[in-house]
Parts: C-alpha cells; sequence; structure tokens
C-alpha cells in the first residue's frame, strides 16, 4: 500500500511571500499520478495542480508550483505571492496508474497572515 | 456546469437510527468515489463506482455500510445501525473516467454527528 506523509502540520506564512509545504509519499510503482488539494473551510476539496510520475518537468499553476523529486519520491508545493485566500487545509494525494482512489496525506494546516 | 452536490450538508442523528447520504455527480461523470474524512483517520477511501457497478468496495468499514447507484448518476452511501465512530464528513468525488490523470472532483460532504 502506498503511504503519503506530510511533515508539517502547520505553517504560518505573510501575505505576498513564498511557503513549500512538504510531501513524501512510498510506493514501488514507477507510473502514478500526486496531487495537492485545497480545503478551506467551506470543506470542498479544491485541486490545486496535479503531476504525472513520467513527467520530469515540474507542473506549474498560476503562483502555484511544484518540485517532484522522483528517486527521492518528494512532491513539495511551493504558493508564490501568498494571499489571504490560501488559507486552508492542504492535502497531498497519490493515485497508482493501475488504481483509482486517493490516497491522502494528514494535511498541512496553512495560515496566510495580512 | 454544475459541480458534485452532496445532501444533506448536515446531520445529526441518534446512535442506532440508519442515516442515507446522498451524492449528484458532475454530468457525464462516469466514476464515483466515497471518502470518510474524520479527525483520527484523516481521509479514508470507501468505495468506487464505475457506472452503475462496484468493483471495490474494500475501504466500507463494516457491513453496516452500503452503497448504491443507479442510472449511471446519483449514489446513496447508507450506513445502518450508526454508531458513534461513524461521526465524519463523508466526502464524494466523481471523475470522467478512472483512468490516466483525470482529476477527482468533490462535494461540500455531509457532516454526520451520531449523538
Amino acid at each position: 500500500a502506498q503511504t503519503v506523509t506530510q511533515s508539517q502540520p502547520e505553517m504560518s506564512v505573510q501575505e505576498a511571500e513564498t511557503v513549500t509545504l512538504s510531501c513524501t509519499y512510498d510506493t514501488s510503482e514507477n507510473n502514478y499520478y500526486l496531487f495537492w488539494y485545497k480545503q478551506p473551510p467551506s470543506r470542498q476539496m479544491i485541486l490545486v495542480i496535479r503531476q504525472e510520475a513520467y513527467k520530469q518537468q515540474n507542473a506549474t499553476e498560476n503562483r502555484f508550483s511544484v518540485n517532484f523529486q522522483k528517486a527521492a519520491k518528494s512532491f513539495s508545493l511551493k504558493i508564490s505571492d501568498s494571499q489571504l485566500g490560501d488559507t486552508a487545509m492542504y492535502f497531498c494525494a497519490f493515485r497508482s496508474n493501475s488504481g483509482y482512489a486517493l490516497n491522502f496525506g494528514k494535511g498541512t494546516s496553512l495560515l496566510v497572515t495580512p | 456546469g454544475a459541480g458534485v452536490s452532496q445532501s444533506p450538508s448536515n446531520k445529526v442523528t441518534e446512535k442506532g437510527k440508519d442515516v442515507e447520504l446522498r451524492c449528484d455527480p458532475i454530468s457525464g461523470h462516469t466514476a464515483l468515489y466515497w471518502y470518510r474524512q474524520s479527525l483520527g483517520q484523516g481521509l479514508e477511501f470507501l468505495i468506487y463506482f464505475q457506472g452503475n457497478s462496484a468493483p471495490d468496495k474494500s475501504g466500507l468499514p463494516s457491513d453496516r455500510f452500503s452503497a448504491e447507484r443507479t442510472g449511471g448518476s446519483v449514489s446513496t452511501l447508507t450506513i445502518q445501525r450508526t454508531q458513534q465512530e461513524d461521526s465524519a464528513v463523508y466526502l464524494c468525488a466523481s471523475s470522467a473516467d478512472r483512468v490516466g490523470n483525470q482529476p477527482q472532483h468533490f462535494g461540500d460532504g455531509t457532516r454526520l454527528s451520531i449523538l
């Protein structure tokens, strides 16, 4: 079974600054998919960014980018120019190429302060 | 179009009662998933539907839990004889297909509280 570890239960960053959230995972598979989801207090899980393991290029979506290190099994999320609306729980998730269920980490609570 | 819709948003019930949770996926999405989010366990997978079939029910925690999907659309998750440990947020997600990197789109969840 794949496990996903987020080692930072809580983080804080000032508005306009950059913050990096860590995620590591354990798998014996070569092809898989990684995701970062954001969950604000409204409870809805919102997809932030995704990465295919077979792609070497790191995914980017506006202010969000990832640092995907396949050999190290690391998948960190960088948020640039942090905004108050980025305050939320952030979950890292893994899905194998042959599977369908998402395996989630425990989450990182991010607080963006003025 | 509309996103994944779940109802009720909140449900409070007494221990021992049965509850039904409803999920209306994004139109055209063939794959549907149920997850449970609780303080102690984080997010855990419960069941997956492809069309009306559930090829994997391994995540259901006990035989008190069941789910069905009709018409390849709406799904209901039923919990019989509820226990206090069933208290959690139940999240539903759908995707266009299960293959590749098709993202799962989530609803707002149902917060279930067992008294």
